[in-house]
């Protein structure tokens, strides 16, 4: 087990065009996190999976974000009409229900909206 | 909404000597704290936990002690080391663990 893998590490695109990035999780994990994280500031919930159930959604979430996480293994989010404060790190995270060991993030996917 | 606030962005300590990262909250919902550490071009990493029924959780160099009435945890590094030089973030957490909060960060800097 490599631990969370997200791709792309980077992503340059361009206001208005849609983007989706991918997270495979540890495989017996059966929650799993998406997290933003903007310079010099911590990772910001956005929304959370337990196996294929996506069970809770942050205010942060607009409508132009969508995340999905088929057959609870991987999942994807998608961003429609990139605008410029979408700039920043998503983080993805996945975890055994339960807290005591933490969460085990990715290294995450830099979006750069220019 | 802030529920979680590092107020030292940076801390800067001697190899061998302790360091203290400090941390306060607002959200008495909290039942669980974490810190967890990042290095460069890596996402965070945990680190150490401790939950509301206790205040003080150790292991190895780490220790994490919890002031609920304070709303206020911190966590020791001691002895320090080079390697432990990244950003620290503390979270916190409700009990059904779905909505982790975290600070803002601070960062380490531990000089050989």
């Amino acid at each position: 087990d490599t631990g969370v893998s997200q791709d792309p590490r980077h992503k340059i695109t361009k206001r208005g065009q849609n983007v989706t990035f991918r997270c495979d999780p540890i495989s017996e994990h059966n929650r799993l996190y998406w997290y933003r994280q903007t310079l010099g500031q911590g990772p910001e919930f956005l929304t959370y999976f337990q196996n294929e159930a996506q069970l809770e959604k942050s205010r942060l979430l607009s409508d132009r974000f969508s995340a999905e996480r088929p057959k609870g293994s991987f999942s994807t989010l998608e961003i429609q009409r990139t605008e410029q404060g979408d700039s920043a790190m998503y983080l993805c995270a996945s975890s055994l229900s339960g807290w005591t060991y933490g969460y085990t993030f990715g290294s995450g996917t830099r979006l750069t909206v220019v | 909404d802030q529920q979680v606030k590092q107020n030292s962005p940076s801390l800067s300590v001697q190899e061998g000597r302790i360091s203290i990262l400090n941390c306060d909250y607002t959200n008495s919902m909290f039942d669980y704290f974490l810190w967890y550490k990042k290095y460069p071009a890596e996402g965070p990493t945990f680190l150490i936990s401790i939950s509301s029924i206790k205040d003080k959780n150790e292991d190895g160099r780490f220790t994490v002690f919890l002031n609920k009435s304070a709303k206020h945890l911190s966590l020791h590094i001691v002895p320090s080391q080079p390697g432990d030089s990244a950003v620290y973030f503390c979270a916190a957490s409700p009990y059904n663990n779905n909505d982790m909060r975290f600070g803002a960060g601070t960062r380490l800097t531990v000089k050989p």
